[in-house]
């Protein structure tokens, strides 16, 4: 079946202007997660959602990103007035629960640069 | 709080040679997860853990609970093994939601 995927694959921007990530989780997959991944770094978790309980926002940089998860599947992660230091791989992960025995499958992830 | 460390960061080794990564963390955990990146970025979860060890094909995982330590070993290493290795732990109670805490990743480079 279907795998996780992300769009856009690669998203160039200009600094202060606002950008949206898509995530399309596995369906029947009620965990998701947004991970960060920047330049010669490791990942880092930024927030995730499980079935109607409210996300887990701690790995959250700042109040200029936010995220939401429509109808239990798709998700969008939005960062507002984007920074040069936001440019990363953001990665979507979704799993059958968010249990620690929970495989995670990741998407593709989209390459965000900030100019 | 929890912090995931790795050794080495990078690693060459010739077609053939068995390696070991290292991944050590601080708190108690309830799982440890490997995962495998790809040059081109994809990521692929290896093995998930929560005692003993765990063989797949060529790789094999094991972890110490005690001594806060799991090593993923590859057998017969191949070219196609280059990629980056991240170890993940997810603290707390496995009947507890938790998200993961990462290693920086090792970078390992098989040459034939």
């Amino acid at each position: 079946g279907a795998g996780v995927s992300q769009s856009p694959s690669n998203k160039v921007t200009e600094k202060g202007k606002d950008v949206e990530l898509r995530c399309d989780p596995i369906s029947g997959h009620t965990a998701l997660y947004w991970y960060r991944q920047s330049l010669g770094q490791g990942l880092e978790f930024l927030i995730y959602f499980q079935g109607n309980s409210a996300p887990d926002k701690s790995g959250l940089p700042s109040d200029r990103f936010s995220a939401e998860r429509t109808g239990g599947s798709v998700s969008t992660l939005t960062i507002q007035r984007t920074q040069q230091e936001d440019s990363a791989v953001y990665l979507c992960a979704s799993s059958l629960g968010s249990l620690a025995y929970n495989e995670q499958f990741f998407g593709p992830g989209t390459r965000l640069t900030v100019l | 709080k929890n912090e995931v460390e790795q050794s080495p960061q990078n690693l060459t080794a010739q077609e053939g040679e068995f390696i070991t990564i290292n991944c050590s963390y601080s708190v108690g955990i309830s799982a440890l997860h490997w995962l495998q990146q790809h040059p081109g970025g994809g990521i692929v979860s290896l093995f998930m853990l929560s005692s003993g060890k765990k063989k797949h094909g060529r790789l094999i995982a094991t972890i110490n609970i005690q001594e806060k330590h799991s090593s993923l070993h590859i057998t017969a290493s191949h070219p196609r093994d280059s990629a980056v290795y991240i170890c993940a732990s997810h603290a707390g109670d496995t009947g507890t939601a938790s998200k993961l805490t990462f290693g920086t990743g090792t970078r390992l480079q098989v040459t034939l």
